[in-house]
């Protein structure tokens, strides 16, 4: 059974740098064909796709979020951590991780439960 | 960045009733990665549909996607009570992009 949860701070402060992790079990991200992802969702809005990484290291970003951006993966401990640069208010959303594979053609089959962030002075 | 727009903004409609989204791609899209997903209030999203036409596990029948190049659809055949909920569309090329979503609301 493939589980994923996020966890990090849940009061960031403007200009701040936000560091989630996802921490995942039921599957290795050394297995060719697997990925995790970052999406987010602000209060009352749309998905917002940030980041993936791969198996093989491959990173994929945001072009709009890029430069804010970096995901990496620590396959010993089961976990994807993104950071995130100069954070802002806009930025409040809830931030969910999820598994992809080549076997669902790299949709996110599987999601965390998500973890709000509120970005304030 | 491939944007996607997703139409009707709110579908009104009665149990039993057949609904039709629509996603449309600012460009053609591969139709190996095209995604519709379910989420309702509190929720993480789920995968309903991946490859633009494939169910995922557990997903029932009456759900079905189709579409290619810049235009998808998602239909639901008979809508249950339980399918009352938000849809969004994803893309992914070299990165992912999501639709802003359509309401299925409860005429």
């Amino acid at each position: 059974q493939i589980t994923l949860k996020e966890s990090g701070p849940t009061l960031v402060k403007p200009t701040q740098t936000l560091t989630l992790t996802c921490t995942f079990s039921g599957f290795s991200l050394s297995t060719s064909g697997v990925g995790v992802g970052w999406i987010r969702q602000p209060p009352g809005k749309a998905l917002e796709w940030l980041a993936l990484i791969y198996w093989d290291d491959d990173k994929r970003y945001s072009p709009s979020l890029k430069s804010r951006l970096t995901i990496t993966k620590d396959t010993s401990k089961n976990q994807v951590v993104l950071t995130m640069t100069n954070m802002d208010p806009v930025d409040t959303a809830t931030y969910y991780c999820a598994h992809s594979s080549i076997g669902d053609l790299f949709a996110f089959d599987i999601w965390g439960q998500g973890t709000m962030v509120t970005v304030s002075s | 960045e491939i944007v996607l727009t997703q139409s009707p903004g709110t579908l009104s409609l009665s149990p039993g009733e057949r609904a039709t989204l629509s996603c449309r791609a600012s460009q053609s899209v591969s139709s190996s990665y095209l995604a519709w997903y379910q989420q309702k209030p509190g929720q993480a999203p789920r995968l309903l549909i991946y490859g633009a036409s494939s169910r995922a596990t557990g997903i029932p029948d009456r759900f079905s996607g189709s579409g290619s190049g810049t235009d998808f659809t998602l239909t639901i055949s008979r809508l249950e009570p339980e399918d009352f909920a938000v849809y969004y569309c994803q893309q992914y090329g070299s990165s992912g992009t999501f639709g802003q979503g359509t309401k299925v609301e409860i005429k």
